[in-house]
């Protein structure tokens, strides 16, 4: 399976801010997707990122708020913008490759 | 009502001891079915991957999937210490690329 690396693997920022956060491949991988897992609920899915084309948000997430970037079938960053404590979560990358989905180890973020 | 629910324990158990991890579904377009383990502060792993119903083993994990009961398991056999993580299952339709998740069941297998 692939492997992935994120970063940062955590950060404490300050309300108003906003923090992007990367992910890169050891493949190339046409589907790339971010989420959100918040203590005690489900992991809940932000965006789909293909090359070349916008990400597609789900309902309730919306681009100004979650900029999404995929320059290339390897690497993806996720903006958090203008945060507030209640964007306080885990946010994981994942792939999809030919064992399945494969995620990244996440980023731990807190907002103050 | 919540399309996937999954117990969210604790389950506590000894070494060696058989566990089940189950999680429901009410949507009936799932066919694919995932079973993954995440440990604190980690990444999901995946450990089991099925279609449609039917039983997979893969050494000490069972998956089984009852798609007309909308039930899907995960059995552990043996269970070691090193098992203690959370257990997300994970399900999607055929042509669909989202998962979706149940919340995760916290299991602790004691000594």
């Amino acid at each position: 399976s692939a492997v992935i690396s994120q970063k940062p693997s955590r950060d404490i920022c300050q309300r108003g801010t906003s923090l992007t956060i990367q992910c890169q491949v050891d493949s190339q991988v046409t589907m790339m997707f971010w989420y959100r897992q918040q203590p005690g609920q489900s992991l809940t899915l932000i965006a789909t990122a293909n090359q070349g084309s916008e990400a597609t948000y789900e309902s309730g997430f919306v681009i100004d708020k979650f900029p999404i970037s995929r320059p290339n079938l390897t690497f993806s960053t996720l903006t958090v913008s203008n945060m507030s404590p209640e964007d306080s979560s885990i946010y994981l990358c994942s792939v999809r490759d030919e064992s399945g989905y494969t995620f990244g180890s996440g980023t731990r973020l807190t907002v103050v | 009502q919540k399309e996937v629910e999954q117990d969210p324990g604790p389950l506590s158990v000894p070494e060696g001891a058989i566990v089940s991890l189950n999680c429901t579904y009410s949507n009936s377009a799932f066919q694919y079915f995932m079973w993954y383990r995440q440990y604190s502060r980690k990444g999901p792993e995946l450990l089991m991957y099925t279609y449609s119903s039917g039983n997979k083993e893969d050494g000490r994990f069972t998956a089984q999937v009852d798609k007309s009961s909308k039930y899907i398991s995960l059995f552990i056999r043996d269970s070691q210490p090193s098992d203690s993580a959370t257990y997300l299952c994970a399900m999607k339709p055929g042509t669909a690329s989202k998962l979706t998740f149940g919340t995760g069941t916290r299991l602790q297998v004691t000594l």
